[in-house]
């Protein structure tokens, strides 16, 4: 069965302290996988599609990398303003996308 | 470019009442899709279109209908509201087959 398991459920960081958060998949042939940041009462905003294992993006202080088995989501010296939820998806062979329950981050000052 | 764009923001129902929600996407994308988003639960696709005049089940579909006329909006409706319906709602566009997807604001949906 397709399934996305994220970790941790919460995360609270101190501004600068350095974390990663972990998509772990089980899926038929991956053919991608999305993260996504969610702000409260706001719709997920789309930040990065990897594609293959050893594969990394980066955005600011956002660094997503991706193995055979799952994703992390690197947050180096985070802000504030980094605090939201961030969700990974990925699609099945019915192009549907599975969401993992996300991470809660909070980044305090 | 206005993206993914849900109407209304907010309503209250009372059981057994009907609704419609409207998704518009500018981005001439073929895909679109209905999500529901509960605590504790995640985002659940209640159904999809990819394309006009298509449509298709998701993981939660019961108690909920769509259209697809045109290829910028995507309705779904709700024809006798329940208090397990109360949620928030979200639509999404996609250009292509498993591709990323991008989401409209939501609609919160309280029904009583």
């Amino acid at each position: 069965e397709d399934q996305v398991t994220q970790s941790p459920e919460a995360l609270r960081l101190q501004e600068g302290e350095s974390s990663s958060l972990n998509c772990s998949y089980t899926v038929s042939g991956l053919r991608g996988l999305f993260w996504y940041r969610q702000d409260p009462g706001k719709g997920p905003e789309f930040l990065f599609t990897l594609y293959s294992a050893g594969e990394e993006k980066e955005k600011e202080r956002l660094k997503a990398t991706l193995t055979k088995k799952e994703s992390f989501l690197h947050i180096t010296a985070p802000k504030p303003e980094d605090s939201a939820t961030y969700l990974c998806a990925v699609p099945t062979n019915t192009d549907k996308l599975i969401f993992g329950t996300g991470t809660r981050l909070q980044v305090f000052p | 470019n206005a993206g993914v764009t849900q109407t209304p923001k907010f309503r209250v129902l009372k059981t057994g009442q009907s609704m419609t929600l409207l998704c518009a996407q500018d981005m001439n994308h073929e895909y679109m899709y209905w999500y529901r988003q509960d605590p504790g639960m995640g985002l659940r696709l209640i159904h999809y279109s990819v394309g006009e005049g298509t449509t298709a089940k998701g993981e939660v579909p019961d108690g909920y209908n769509v259209s697809r006329l045109k290829k910028q909006n995507f309705l779904l409706g709700l024809e006798s509201a329940a208090p397990s319906q109360t949620s928030v709602y979200f639509c999404a566009s996609s250009p292509r087959f498993g591709a990323e997807q991008y989401f409209g604001p939501g609609t919160r949906l309280t029904v009583t």
